[in-house]
């Protein structure tokens, strides 16, 4: 099913990993965006992407590092985890193009718990 | 400072008992405000665009309206199968972002 991909869906890190999170979208929308979701702080914007090969910081981008190289891919990192790193991590697409008349197609979500 | 303000924070219903809820805003230009259902563990769902003021989106059970400060989700004789967290956004002029406000948990009881 077309859509927007997550991977991992769950992780546990110790305080000082790092990982990347992938996500993967195949409908080529140009604008793809990755937000953190914590209970009674709803989605944070934490870095964006309006197309290949560029980016720009959101609302809470410290701590964590993206990349565009590929249009359908847009990648999370996280050099040095911390526990306030600790999270359900959401990606999503969508095409400007069309005026955005669906909003975004969100991923499934990944659980990442840091100890 | 664009804001989005959902209210209430929780919301419980018996089934068959109609209720709105409220999403408030402000923003220097609205291009849109989106709302979307999402279940436990799973990422926010597409429900409605409304775009200006008047407008007034229906789809099941739900129906969206828009007014120039708010947007209400109404939910006519809800069922068990609507309990869901409700996430209100708008996209607004002029950058490429998306503010969320910080959604109503709706439970519906049989």
């Amino acid at each position: 099913n077309a859509g927007v991909t997550q991977t991992p869906k769950f992780r546990v890190l110790k305080t000082g990993q790092s990982m990347t999170l992938l996500c993967a979208q195949d409908m080529n929308h140009e604008y793809m965006y990755w937000y953190r979701q914590d209970p009674g702080m709803g989605l944070r914007l934490i870095h964006y992407s309006v197309g290949e090969g560029t980016t720009a910081k959101g609302e809470v981008p410290d701590g964590y590092n993206v990349s565009r190289l590929k249009k359908q891919n847009f990648l999370l990192g996280l050099e040095s985890a911390a526990p306030s790193q600790t999270s359900v991590y959401f990606c999503a697409s969508i095409s400007m193009r069309t005026g955005a008349p669906g909003g975004y197609t969100f991923g499934s979500g990944t659980r990442l718990t840091v100890v | 400072e664009d804001q989005v303000t959902q209210s209430p924070e929780a919301l419980r219903l018996q089934e068959g008992e109609s209720s709105s809820l409220n999403c408030s805003y402000t923003v220097s230009g609205l291009r849109g405000l989106f709302w979307y259902r999402q279940d436990p563990g799973k990422g926010p769902e597409f429900l409605f665009t409304l775009y200006s003021a008047g407008e007034e989106k229906e789809k099941e059970r739900l129906k969206a309206t828009l007014t120039k400060k708010e947007s209400f989700l109404h939910i006519t004789a809800p069922k068990p199968e609507d309990s869901a967290t409700y996430l209100c956004a708008v996209h607004a002029f002029p950058g490429n972002q998306f503010y969320f406000g910080t959604g109503t948990s709706l439970t519906v009881i049989p």
